[in-house]
């Protein structure tokens, strides 16, 4: 049992490039979510998904698209990175409802230059 | 508008010297409160969910506590394996499933 897996690890992009973060949970839980979390600004939310096939913004969703590709699986794409957007990006899951348990995944170190 | 404050930012204690981390937050209609702990290039892990004032949780040398305005993260002879960040979150009414994340305590414990 994995819980939340997240590739890649680490990341370098040049300024305008695009790439898509992967994550994926073996929990079979409904609800996914995608984190950044920078130095004195602690952890906000960019997407989530409550369920499979429905995805809707955070607190931070400008620059950002995702897509809910399965009940498994949640991807973050970044379709022309900023240096705004170096961070940590962190997905989480939980089991979906009112009041619930978010579960982390270790996260993935990204730089724009 | 929805907010966490946690304090102190930082805190430095001995081995077996017991303190406490809290977390205030302006929130009406409080769903839950979240304690998670993490360490450096780690995502956060969840320690505790507290749903109504009063409510206490132990786990080993950590006590998590509620009231209607605050969390308190008490820490008994806390040992040098213990040191990390503290992170506290709520869950508004408002946002189902949403989280709004307090800033952190980072905690390091001396031997």
């Amino acid at each position: 049992n994995a819980g939340v897996t997240q590739t890649p690890k680490f990341q370098v992009l040049k300024t305008g490039q695009s790439m898509t973060l992967q994550c994926a949970q073996d929990m079979n839980h409904n609800s996914m979510y995608w984190y950044r979390q920078d130095p004195g600004m602690g952890l906000r939310l960019i997407y989530y998904s409550a369920s499979e096939g429905t995805t809707d913004k955070g607190e931070v969703p400008n620059g950002y698209n995702v897509s809910r590709l399965n009940k498994r699986e949640f991807s973050l794409r970044l379709e022309s990175a900023a240096p705004s957007q170096t961070s940590v990006y962190f997905c989480a899951s939980s089991e979906g409802g009112n009041t619930d348990t978010q579960y982390f995944g270790p996260g993935t170190r990204l730089t724009v230059l | 508008e929805d907010q966490v404050t946690q304090s102190p930012e930082a805190l430095r204690l001995q081995e077996g010297e017991s303190s406490s981390l809290n977390c205030s937050y302006t929130v009406s209609g409080l769903r839950g409160l979240f304690w998670y702990r993490q360490d450096p290039g780690k995502g956060p892990e969840f320690l505790f969910t507290l749903y109504s004032a009063g409510e206490e949780k132990e786990k080993e040398r950590l006590k998590a506590t509620l009231t209607k305005k605050e969390s308190f993260l008490h820490i008994t002879a806390p040992k040098p394996e213990d040191s990390a960040t503290y992170l506290c979150a709520v869950q508004p009414p408002s946002n189902t499933g949403k989280l709004i994340f307090g800033q952190g305590t980072t905690l390091q414990v001396k031997p």
